[in-house]
């Protein structure tokens, strides 16, 4: 069974700060995709990692992906307000079955001004 | 806005009750996936129909059933509902079958069950 775990669950930063949320996975995977999800909102997809080194970057956020080590990382860089929100990273299954997404608990990011 | 579209967007009801959810996907999507978010189980994937088909099942309920129907809408109907149905059910689409695109997210059901 595929378990999805993130961390920190909670961050709490200063604006201008950088910092970095881990996600690893417990079974093989081709697929990972980052998620933002506001308060009472929807889930804005943010980023799709496809192949192992793969990173790709959106203003202050940076994504990238290992494979072998069955980990993602969301950086952030010199944190504002806005980005203060709920990140998720979900993993899809790695043969040909559907493309049901494992969610991971969510990072509970707050950018203090 | 993603062009998934959901409705109802609040349902409040009573346990025992049967609900029905509907889900429009994107324009030329023919995957629809349903998932529920709750406090204490976090996001999880419910089902998947592809072109009117089952294609994926996850930690769905026997109480819970769903289909897609050839105009592509989907329905995730709810039965003999319980406290703990209470969640904010997503309905989300993609292109294609097991492919690797991005899967977009309608506003939500919220579901509150009293």
């Amino acid at each position: 069974e595929l378990k999805v775990e993130q961390n920190p669950l909670f961050l709490s930063m200063q604006e201008g700060k950088n910092y970095t949320i881990y996600c690893n996975y417990s079974t093989t995977s081709d697929r990972l995709y980052w998620y933002r999800q506001d308060p009472g909102k929807s889930l804005e997809s943010l980023f799709v990692l496809l192949s192992n080194g793969a990173v790709k970057q959106e203003g202050r956020l940076m994504a990238s992906l290992d494979t072998k080590a069955r980990l993602s990382t969301l950086h952030i860089t010199a944190a504002v307000h806005d980005l203060s929100a709920t990140y998720f990273c979900a993993v899809g299954p790695n043969f040909n079955a559907g493309n049901m997404l494992t969610f991971g608990g969510g990072t509970r990011l707050m950018v203090k001004p | 806005d993603s062009g998934v579209t959901q409705t109802p967007k609040h349902l409040i009801t009573a346990t025992g009750q049967r609900v029905t959810l509907r889900c429009s996907p994107r324009s030329g999507d023919l995957s629809v996936y349903w998932y529920q978010q709750s406090l204490d189980q976090g996001l999880q994937f419910l089902i998947q129909y592809y072109n009117g088909e089952e294609r994926a099942k996850g930690n769905i309920l026997e109480r819970f059933s769903a289909q897609q129907f050839p105009d592509l809408h989907s329905e995730l109907n709810l039965s003999s509902l319980e406290l703990g149905d209470s969640a904010l059910y997503f309905c989300a689409s993609s292109a294609g079958l097991a492919g690797k695109e991005t899967q977009y997210f309608g506003p939500g059901t919220r579901l509150l069950v009293l």
